[in-house]
């Protein structure tokens, strides 16, 4: 059983242009929501996270936009920048136990200059 | 921020060899940390959470007389891949909880040859 569904699997957007990533999630105990960035052989590094209280959330260029009702969040990448090239997964955890978390299949942006 | 570091990035071991891996918190101590394997393109999946003092706990499906977790203080967890074989082959990656968060070591490529 697939605890999140992240899509599309992979992305090519235009410099400048907004990079949409959806993720769903099934577990209704879960309430902890980050979204990581990974180059290749490298680490995921977290770019942002949310909890249910709130509906968005935004730091820079990064928003996340969270649906509790429809069990999805999503990130949305502004003015995307050949840079930001790389995958992102989304993940979904119980917050006291936000190290066990399940993570999305993953989605590989391009950002073509 | 939150450091982890993770050694080595690379190896290379003979079929029926163990390896090591290091996981060291750099500026936090950290109690628990997490043991995360990657296949190529694919997602990340936890292995086993490493309690410092205790015994590490398995995820369902993962051997643990095959990956040795030590936790033996608040700065280092290793993951032991023992009598390694080629299906071992795999990017692990650990993690840990700090302050703002939790940070991700910057992984080591293990090839089992």
């Amino acid at each position: 059983q697939q605890q999140v569904k992240q899509s599309p699997q992979s992305l090519i957007v235009q410099k400048g242009g907004i990079s949409i990533i959806n993720c769903a999630y099934e577990n209704t105990a879960f309430d902890y929501f980050p979204w990581y960035q990974q180059f290749p052989g490298k680490g995921p590094a977290l770019l942002i996270a949310i909890r249910p209280d709130v509906s968005e959330k935004k730091e820079g260029r990064f928003t996340i936009s969270f649906n509790k009702s429809a069990k999805q969040f999503s990130l949305h990448i502004m003015d995307s920048q050949p840079g930001d090239s790389a995958t992102y997964f989304c993940a979904a955890s119980i917050w006291t136990n936000a190290g066990k978390s399940t993570f999305g299949d993953g989605t590989t942006l391009t950002v073509k200059p | 921020g939150a450091v982890v570091s993770q050694h080595p990035s690379r190896v290379i071991c003979k079929s029926g060899t163990s390896v090591k891996i290091e996981c060291r918190s750099l500026d936090f101590q950290a109690t628990t940390m997490f043991w995360y394997r990657q296949f190529p393109k694919q997602s990340l999946m936890l292995m086993a959470t490493s309690n410092e003092g205790s015994k590490a706990t398995y995820e369902q499906g993962v051997e643990k007389d095959k990956f040795l977790i030590n936790h033996a203080s608040l700065t280092l967890s290793t993951l032991t891949v023992t009598s390694a074989h080629p299906e071992d082959s795999s990017f692990y990656i650990c993690s840990a909880r700090e302050q703002n968060g939790y940070t991700f070591g910057s992984g080591t490529r293990l090839t089992v040859v």
